[in-house]
């Protein structure tokens, strides 16, 4: 089945600097990959999602890029904020399945030094 | 945008006892749920896997007997955890995807067991 690593699991960076956290999936089957973000005691929140058929999405301050062949992708946040702070998750699923299973990474805590 | 709510957010029970929570689909029908757990500060692990009219697939490692899943109508699924334990005391999490837009995953409000 598929296994999903995340790193790092926790990062600090000062606000206004970037934040930079990355995945790597181990099923070739997966062809969606959305990025989630939880506070405590929360459900997870979609940030932003990819799918295999492009290289980057981008959303204002957030941007995720994909490379299929490396089985790699990251989340990239500029001029962070403190309401950035949460900890966040990337997943791997199928596109467009409603029975595809969504399995989480190990997640990260992003802290925003003001 | 479509939602899932999970009932209840919160409960405390003793230990021996079963606890029922409730996962609907408020404005679309979910052939297929999945039902997470997270303990603190991990990431979510999933359960298993609830089919509409069928029998749950279970992940390896999760008790069948103990986390007892029925998905017998197309909005609502249910996990009773059944013989509960200190040990089961989590966040629990169902989540379904719109299979008219099935991309985006929408999870419940999750609730959190406490077993005393």
């Amino acid at each position: 089945g598929e296994n999903v690593e995340q790193h790092p699991s926790t990062l600090s960076v000062q606000e206004g600097d970037s934040a930079v956290i990355k995945c790597t999936y181990s099923d070739s089957a997966s062809n969606y990959f959305p990025w989630y973000k939880q506070e405590l005691g929360k459900r997870p929140q979609l940030i932003i999602d990819i799918r295999s058929n492009v290289g980057e999405k981008k959303d204002q301050r957030i941007a995720v890029t994909l490379n299929k062949t490396a089985k790699h992708f990251s989340l990239h946040i500029t001029e962070t904020q403190p309401e950035d702070s949460a900890v966040y998750f990337c997943a791997a699923s199928e596109w467009y399945s409603s029975a595809s299973k969504i399995i989480f990474g190990s997640g990260t805590r992003l802290s925003i030094r003001p | 945008g479509a939602v899932v709510s999970q009932h209840p957010s919160w409960v405390i029970c003793k230990s021996g006892t079963s606890v029922k929570i409730e996962c609907r689909s408020l404005d679309f029908q979910a052939t297929t749920m999945f039902w997470y757990r997270q303990f603190p500060k991990q990431s979510l692990m999933l359960m298993a896997t609830s089919n509409e009219g069928s029998k749950a697939t279970y992940e390896q490692g999760v008790e069948k007997d103990k986390f007892l899943i029925n998905h017998a109508s197309l909005t609502l699924s249910t996990l009773t955890v059944t013989s509960a334990h200190p040990e089961d005391s989590s966040f629990y999490i169902c989540s379904a995807r719109d299979p008219a837009r099935a991309t985006e995953a929408f999870f419940g409000q999750g609730t959190r067991l406490t077993v005393v």
